[in-house]
């Protein structure tokens, strides 16, 4: 079946450092992967995707490498800052129009 | 990317009670859907609102508790019928282009006492 394990949470940065949150998949075929962040008290924004095995996505300096040899996505960015404070969900999508999101990684970022 | 708005953007009901919220979207749309997120939880796929048709609910979803209405491609309604404390949720409308992404609106805050 389809399914998404994410980091557990909660993961606290000091501002300026490095952020990595692991996610790896089970999916069967070939799914398109990935990020939403949730700011307080809004609803779930796209952050990057990837389609295809080797694929990166960025925005707003965050990136993730499709892995299909390790069936990972895992989200990073050089330098956090306390705008990023938020929950980041990774999630997949297969055949079906069918969406799985991971369990969400609460990150809080300090000054 | 599709804009998407919600109303009513929070509520706080009392239990037995009734609540219809309200999605919207600014261009016509085939694939448009519904979540549960409880609190501190991930998303919880409710039905896809289909247009012109009745809803396909999730397991654990009935539409006699979840009544869906979609009577065109820019719009649709959940109703949370006969609500407990259980149903406290965020409820979020989500709709899926063509390149497959899905989109969210901004998410009910429903509180049931």
């Amino acid at each position: 079946g389809n399914s998404v394990t994410q980091m557990e949470g909660p993961v606290t940065l000091s501002e300026e450092a490095f952020l990595t949150i692991n996610c790896t998949y089970t999916a069967t075929g070939y799914p398109s992967l990935f990020w939403y962040v949730q700011y307080p008290g809004e609803g779930l924004q796209l952050l990057l995707k990837a389609t295809k095995a080797d694929d990166k996505g960025s925005n707003k300096g965050f990136e993730a490498t499709y892995r299909k040899e390790t069936t990972s996505f895992h989200l990073e960015k050089g330098s956090v800052q306390v705008s990023d404070s938020a929950v980041y969900f990774c999630a997949l999508s297969n055949t079906g129009n069918q969406f799985y999101f991971g369990t969400g990684t609460s990150l809080t970022v300090i000054p | 990317s599709a804009v998407i708005s919600q109303k009513p953007s929070r509520d706080i009901c009392q239990r037995g009670t009734s609540l219809t919220i309200q999605c919207q979207v600014d261009s016509q749309v085939t694939m448009m859907f519904w979540y549960r997120q409880q609190p501190g939880q991930s998303l919880t796929l409710i039905a896809t609102a289909n247009q012109g048709s009745e809803a396909t609910y999730e397991s654990g979803f009935v539409i006699d508790k979840f009544p869906i209405s979609r009577p065109n491609l820019t719009f649709s309604t959940l109703t949370v019928s006969n609500m407990s404390p259980e149903d406290s949720s965020i409820y979020l409308c989500s709709v899926q282009e063509v390149s497959g992404t899905q989109y969210f609106g901004p998410g009910t805050r429903l509180l049931v006492l």
